[in-house]
């Protein structure tokens, strides 16, 4: 099986531009989550989707949006961007809810604004 | 809200010596406890989990004990070795959710 894709794999942007990042999760899993991860501040839960619905939401701003298509793929969206975004963005999938069932990574995304 | 505390930060241990990372769980519902590893320029990935149901389970180095009453779960590394340095998290469920710890970094020397 092929593993979970991201694309793209590095990024740089500008203050106050938007940006869209994808992820391919593993074909037959159903639930996508989104983390962002800094230097020395671990993983921080964005947002997890099931079947095209968004289950939890972690404690991020309303600039940080997601979405999941009828294919399980998903796309997050940070809009009017700020150097504090800079990271890399992980996605992971799971056969099911996140919480109870192994999450499969992908490379992440590095964004670097600039 | 729910949280997972991990310690040390950072460990650093002698190549061949063991390793312990401890975490602790608020939720006295939570029944999953996964440790996943980070190596350098990789998304996690997950090394060994344990439910609820069970108080330690072994994969050939590494094995994973759980403390329900006391709500701690810990993972260990035996006769450690170089391909072993990587960042280390834990987690556990809460509402459908898994709760990260904030990781530790071991360091192999060698």
């Amino acid at each position: 099986k092929a593993g979970v894709t991201q694309t793209p794999r590095y990024l740089i942007k500008t203050r106050g531009q938007q940006v869209t990042l994808s992820c391919s999760p593993i074909s037959g899993h159903r639930s996508v989550s989104w983390y962002q991860q800094t230097p020395g501040q671990g993983l921080q839960f964005l947002f997890e989707y099931f079947s095209e619905t968004q289950r939890n939401k972690g404690n991020f701003p309303g600039r940080f949006s997601g979405r999941q298509f009828s294919n399980s793929r998903s796309e997050m969206n940070v809009s009017t961007l700020e150097l504090g975004d800079s990271a890399l963005y992980l996605c992971a999938s799971s056969p099911g809810a996140s919480g109870d069932n192994e999450q499969f990574f992908g490379p992440g995304t590095r964004l670097t604004v600039l | 809200g729910e949280n997972v505390e991990q310690h040390p930060s950072t460990l650093s241990v002698q190549e061949g010596d063991s390793a312990v990372i401890k975490c602790t769980y608020s939720d006295s519902a939570s029944n999953y406890f996964p440790w996943y590893k980070q190596e350098l320029g990789k998304g996690p990935q997950l090394i060994i989990d344990i439910r609820s149901n069970v108080g330690e389970k072994k994969d050939q180095r590494i094995a994973v004990t759980l403390n329900k009453t006391a709500k701690h779960f810990s993972l260990h590394i035996t006769e450690t070795q170089p391909e072993d340095s990587a960042v280390y998290f834990c987690g556990g469920d809460s509402n459908y959710q898994l709760i990260w710890g904030a990781g530790t970094k071991l360091i192999i020397k060698p």
